[in-house]
């Protein structure tokens, strides 16, 4: 199985920020990797597919970047809305996707 | 508009039974693979079951396997989980999910693109 592990579990930052959230896989994925956000009690939402191919509707203060093992998800200008959690996924051994642990993005 | 809605969700002892659906509706529900995935209190995401969109393949994470079955009737755009010998680790919200797939070139890229708001499943004695 392949593994993904997202860094820093946990962020605090400010409204207007840039913060940047890693993911890395166990193994090479390609551009096989998804982002999702969640807020509490809600669903998660898709955000950025193939790595760096932004969902529709999604602001484009998000980006995705990343290829083989490293992955990154980056906000530009934090709006108050973004405060939740985010999460990793491979779409790279379809249909057995994998989630990373989440990082959890708070407000400082 | 594009919809997916849970229930059944509820209080079972461990070592029981319980049926959760899925109905969908605002799209084709018969052409989308459709997936649950699950959050335990304070958790992550983990995908527990996929059926294609004819119910011709399905799979299963290594947690739920053999006790666990995915289900879809495509007539009534509704789709199933047939949770068997509970534990109290199954306790979680459990969420249904749509694929979509996003096609670049000869690849493709498969995502969850619309969700349903989750129905929970407590395992307790």
């Amino acid at each position: 199985d392949i593994q993904m592990t997202q860094s820093p579990s946990s962020l605090s930052a400010s409204v207007g920020d840039r913060v940047t959230i890693t993911c890395r896989a166990s193994r090479s994925i390609g551009n096989y990797l998804n982002w999702y956000q969640q807020k509490p009690g809600k669903a998660p939402k898709p955000l950025i597919y193939a790595a760096s191919s932004l969902q529709s509707g999604v602001p484009s203060r998000f980006s995705g970047s990343g290829s083989g093992t490293e992955f990154s998800l980056t906000i530009s200008g934090l709006q108050p809305e973004d405060f939740a959690t985010y999460y990793c996924q491979q779409s790279s051994t379809t249909p057995m996707f994998t989630f990373g642990q989440g990082t959890k993005l708070e407000i400082k | 508009q594009v919809q997916l809605v849970e229930s059944g969700g509820g209080v079972v002892q461990p070592g029981g039974s319980l049926r959760i659906a899925c109905e969908g509706s605002g799209f084709s529900f018969s052409s989308y693979g459709m997936n649950w995935v699950r959050q335990a209190p304070g958790k992550g995401l983990e995908r527990v079951a996929f059926i294609q969109y004819d119910g011709s393949d399905e799979n299963y994470g290594d947690s739920v396997k053999g006790r666990f079955t995915v289900s879809r009737d495509n007539s009534k755009n509704t789709l199933y989980l047939q949770m068997n010998s509970l534990r109290p680790d199954d306790t979680a919200v459990y969420y249904c999910a749509k694929d979509v797939v996003a096609v670049s070139g000869d690849y493709y890229h498969y995502y969850m693109d619309v969700w349903g708001k989750g129905t929970t499943v407590i395992v307790s004695s």
